[in-house]
Parts: structure tokens; C-alpha cells; sequence
């Protein structure tokens, strides 16, 4: 049973930086998991963010960036603004497109 | 413009079955892999299961298997996950989505507005 494990909460002032990670307890997460964050907002239906790691979808805002780092996946927020507060998911595929989502953390701007 | 619409979903009492359908419009339904994602309420995102272009490759998350099947006709463009057995924990929105690129390099793009699963007696 693969674990995707995100941080459960984070706390941002706007216009700050803010980063979220995504580990698997497989190991290390590399470019092959090509790992995809998503936002959601509370009734809404997620939106995609970035995939690949590291590439934004033509209407993800530049203040959100992608990476690996230490093993993880990592989501970056810079500037952040007040509308992104939310929910941020991270999902890794593990071959044959089969993917498995993080918990899920709660981005709280204040 | 890509959309999702998702259909069929209610009440439904425990051990009991349900079709869900999910309408594609805005792109060219055959050539891509789908995916059905589920959330229970107030808990995370939960993949589910995916399906191949054509039907041949379907994948499931353990929790699903033997109860729950994931189906297509790209004639109507139409997605479909059928729910047999349904337990009380199988109760959440469930969301069509469309995954390019397949199985080499997946993602996950656009999302349909979700339907409610009420598993209760």
C-alpha cells in the first residue's frame, strides 16, 4: 500500500513564500513519478496546477512553481495572494497511468 | 472549450449498485486515457481508477476491485464507472477527469464538476 504523505497544514502571510512538499514511501520521489499538484477550494472541483514536476498548465499563475527537492515533490507559492487559500493535493503515478494522492494540505493565508 | 459532466449518482442502499456517466465535449474523446477520482466528505482526493483509449488497459485502486468497473463508448464520448457492492465508505463526490499522455508520461488535466455518492440505508 503506497503512501503519498503531504504536510496536513501550513500557514502563510500574503505576499510571502510558502512551500508544500510531497513524499512517497517508496522513497525517493524522481521525475518518472512526474508529479502533478492540484487546488481546490471548498465546493469546487480541483484544478490542475502544474505537471511533470515542474511545468505550469496555461492558466496556473507564475507565483506557483514545481520541483524536486530532498526526495520530494515540492510545490512553491511566492507572492502569495489572499485567493489562494485552499487545499493543495499532489498526485504521483506509479506505472500504468495508477496514481495515488497526497492527503492533501490545507493552505491557511492570515 | 473541454468539459466534464458527470451523472447518475443518489442514494443508494448498502450492497446495492449505481452507473455513474461522465459527457465529454470540447476535444477528441478517443485519444485520451480517463480517470475517475473520488472524495469522501471532508477527507482528500482518492484515485480510483483509469482506463486506455480503447478499453483495453482498465486499472483499479485495491479498494474498488471485483466491485467496481470502468467503462467507455467513444461513439457518445461517455465515461463510465459501474458500482456494485457498495459499502458505507464508497459514500463521496465522484469526478471524471481526462489524463494526456498516457501511460508513458500521465496527467492529469481537466475535471468534471463531480457527482455525490450516498451510501445509507
Amino acid at each position: 500500500q503506497t503512501v503519498v504523505t503531504q504536510e496536513p497544514s501550513l500557514t502563510v502571510s500574503p505576499g510571502g513564500t510558502v512551500t508544500l512538499t510531497c513524499a512517497s514511501s517508496t522513497g525517493a520521489v524522481t521525475s518518472g513519478y512526474y508529479a502533478n499538484w492540484f487546488q481546490q477550494k471548498p465546493g469546487q472541483a480541483p484544478r490542475a496546477l502544474i505537471y511533470y514536476t515542474n511545468y505550469r498548465h496555461s492558466w496556473t499563475p507564475a507565483r506557483f512553481s514545481g520541483s524536486l527537492l530532498g526526495g520530494k515533490a515540492v510545490l512553491t507559492l511566492s507572492g502569495v495572494q489572499p485567493e489562494d487559500e485552499a487545499e493543495y493535493y499532489c498526485l504521483l503515478y506509479y506505472g500504468g497511468a495508477q496514481g495515488v494522492f497526497g492527503g492533501g494540505t490545507k493552505l491557511t493565508v492570515l | 472549450e473541454v468539459q466534464l459532466v458527470e451523472s447518475g449518482g443518489g442514494l443508494v442502499q448498502p450492497g446495492g449498485s449505481l452507473r455513474l456517466s461522465c459527457a465529454a465535449s470540447g476535444f477528441i474523446f478517443s485519444n485520451y486515457w480517463m480517470t475517475w477520482v473520488r472524495q469522501a466528505p471532508g477527507k482528500g482526493l482518492e484515485w480510483v481508477a483509469n482506463i486506455k483509449q480503447d478499453g483495453s488497459e482498465r486499472y483499479y485502486v485495491d479498494s474498488v476491485k471485483g466491485r467496481f468497473t470502468i467503462s467507455r463508448d467513444n461513439a457518445k464520448n461517455s465515461l463510465f464507472l459501474e458500482l456494485n457492492s457498495l459499502r458505507a465508505e464508497d459514500m463521496a463526490v465522484y469526478y471524471c477527469a481526462r489524463v494526456p499522455d498516457a501511460p508513458d508520461a500521465p496527467r492529469t488535466d481537466f475535471w468534471g464538476q463531480g457527482i455525490l455518492v450516498t451510501v445509507s440505508s
